[in-house]
């Protein structure tokens, strides 16, 4: 079975770093291109990075460039976000999700979310 | 990159149909066919019901149809059922900034 698990969410102040985790099982990770979408209270989806398979390609959202990182390591099928600098807008539940189609289609497999609070 | 348009509800009755447009630019919907739709109930994560435009995955039910004409693109639910009531979100992939998602559309079934 295909699953992803994002981890590492939680309660933090402005300003702040925190690291984010998705563990992926039931498939070839290295395989895939890999994106983190979040999603805020009552708002709709937003994407927030995208990397391919080999980490060769790497995009942000403009809202997030600069602060947040992408990474993944496909010995241990993991992808990560590191988020520096976090501001009251970066509030949300994030998503990590499999890219399908060369890249082109977002999100055959999503996780579970994990909920980032940015509040003093 | 500003997100898609999509109308904030769309209505039906059972057994009726209903259409959700999803309007973008020339340099996301309009250049590419890579137009996908996801379903998402309240508090879950969201589910992939029709991708490249046209295509659904396996598992999900030929009442979902999706179509493309120029910078709009539309979802058809067929068939309504009560348990389509939820919320639904376009995306294209975007020559800009890779992906964008849509405004989201909530669908009440009467």
């Amino acid at each position: 079975e295909v699953q992803l698990v994002e981890s590492g969410g939680g309660l933090v102040t402005p300003g702040v770093s925190l690291r984010l985790s998705c563990a992926a099982s039931g498939f070839t990770f290295s395989n895939y291109a890999m994106n983190w979408v979040r999603q805020a209270p009552g708002k709709g989806l937003e994407w927030v990075s995208s990397v391919s398979s080999g980490s060769h390609y790497i995009y942000y959202a403009d809202s997030v460039k600069g602060r947040f990182t992408i990474s993944r390591d496909n010995a241990k099928n993991s992808l990560y976000l590191q988020m520096n600098s976090l501001r009251a807008e970066d509030t949300a539940v994030y998503y990590c999700a499999r890219s399908i189609s060369g890249g082109g289609t977002l999100g055959d497999c999503w996780g579970q979310g994990t909920l980032v609070t940015v509040s003093s | 990159q500003s997100a898609l348009t999509q109308p904030p509800s769309v209505s039906g009755s059972p057994g009726q149909s209903v259409t959700i447009s999803c309007t973008g630019t020339s340099s996301d919907v309009g250049s590419y066919n890579r137009v996908s739709w996801y379903q998402q109930p309240p508090g879950t994560a969201p589910k992939l019901m029709i991708y490249e435009v046209s295509n659904r995955p396996s598992g999900v039910p030929d009442r979902f149809s999706g179509s493309k004409s120029g910078n709009t693109a539309s979802l058809t639910i067929s068939g309504l059922r009560a348990e389509d009531e939820t919320d639904y979100y376009c995306s294209s992939y975007t020559s800009s900034s890779l992906y964008v998602f849509g405004t989201g559309t909530r669908v009440t079934v009467l």
